[in-house]
C-alpha cells in the first residue's frame, strides 16, 4: 500500500541552526503539506503546496520557514534558525485531486536544545 | 474559520466496552477524516466521512453534515485501541483543522 515517508524519524539540533525536514509524498499525489504538533496539543496546520507553488500558509509559517519540491518525488520543509519552541513532532502529509483523503507519514520529532 | 471540538477530552474503559466519540463542527465541510494517534506519535487513517456511514471492523463512523457533527463507534474496545482520537475537517481552504483530540485508555 502507498505510504508518505519522512526522513529523519527524529532529529535533535541546537538553537538557531538550520534544519532540513524531508518527505516523499504518495507519488500520483497532487497535494502535499505539513502540519506540527506540539508535545500534548493538537495537530497544527503549516503549509499547503500543490502545482509547485505554496497554495495556503499558517500564521506559524513565518520567514524562517520554507518548502521545496526539488524533484519529483521529495518534498522538503526547511526551517532557517531554529527556535526552542519549534520543538514539536512534524508531520507531512499529501493528497490526490481536491477534496480526497489525506495520508499522513510517520512524523519527525524535532528537539530543539 | 471553522472550529472543531471533540468530546469527550478522556476515556478510560474495560476492556471489551463500547465507546462513542464525537466531534462537532462549526461550518460546512467538503472532507471529514477520524484518526487514530498511537502511542508512538503516527497518524493513523480511520475513516474518510465527509457524509454518512461507514464501517472497518470494530470501528464504525457516522457523518450528519447538515447538523455539522460526526461520531465514531468503537465496539468490544482491546488495549490497542488506546491513544488519541483526532478527528479532522476541511472547508472551502486547502488544509485539515484538527480538533483537540479524545485520549482513550482500554484497560484489560
Amino acid at each position: 500500500e502507498p505510504e508518505v515517508t519522512q526522513t529523519p524519524s527524529h532529529q535533535v539540533t541546537q538553537m538557531g541552526q538550520e534544519v532540513i525536514l524531508r518527505c516523499v509524498p504518495i507519488s500520483n499525489h497532487l497535494y502535499f503539506y505539513w502540519y506540527r504538533q506540539i508535545l500534548g496539543q493538537k495537530v497544527e496546520f503549516l503549509v499547503s503546496f500543490y502545482n509547485n507553488e505554496i497554495s495556503e500558509k499558517s500564521e506559524i509559517f513565518d520567514d524562517q520557514f520554507s518548502v521545496e519540491r526539488p524533484d519529483g518525488s521529495n518534498f522538503t520543509l526547511k526551517i532557517r534558525s531554529t527556535k526552542l519552541e519549534d520543538s514539536a513532532m512534524y508531520f507531512c502529509a499529501s493528497s490526490g485531486p481536491g477534496g480526497t483523503e489525506a495520508f499522513f507519514g510517520q512524523g519527525t520529532r524535532l528537539t530543539v536544545v | 474559520g471553522i472550529q472543531v471540538e471533540q468530546s469527550p477530552p478522556d476515556l478510560i474503559l474495560q476492556e471489551g466496552a463500547n465507546s462513542t466519540l464525537r466531534c462537532n463542527f462549526s461550518d460546512s465541510v467538503n472532507n471529514l477524516q477520524w484518526f487514530h494517534q498511537n502511542p508512538w506519535g503516527q497518524l493513523i487513517n480511520l475513516f474518510y466521512i465527509p457524509s454518512g456511514t461507514k464501517q472497518n471492523g470494530r470501528l464504525s463512523a457516522t457523518t450528519v453534515a447538515t447538523e455539522r457533527y460526526s461520531l465514531l463507534y468503537i465496539s468490544s474496545s482491546q488495549t490497542t485501541d488506546s491513544g488519541v482520537y483526532f478527528c479532522a475537517v476541511e472547508g472551502n481552504t486547502d488544509k485539515l483543522i484538527f480538533g483537540t483530540g479524545t485520549r482513550l485508555q482500554v484497560f484489560p
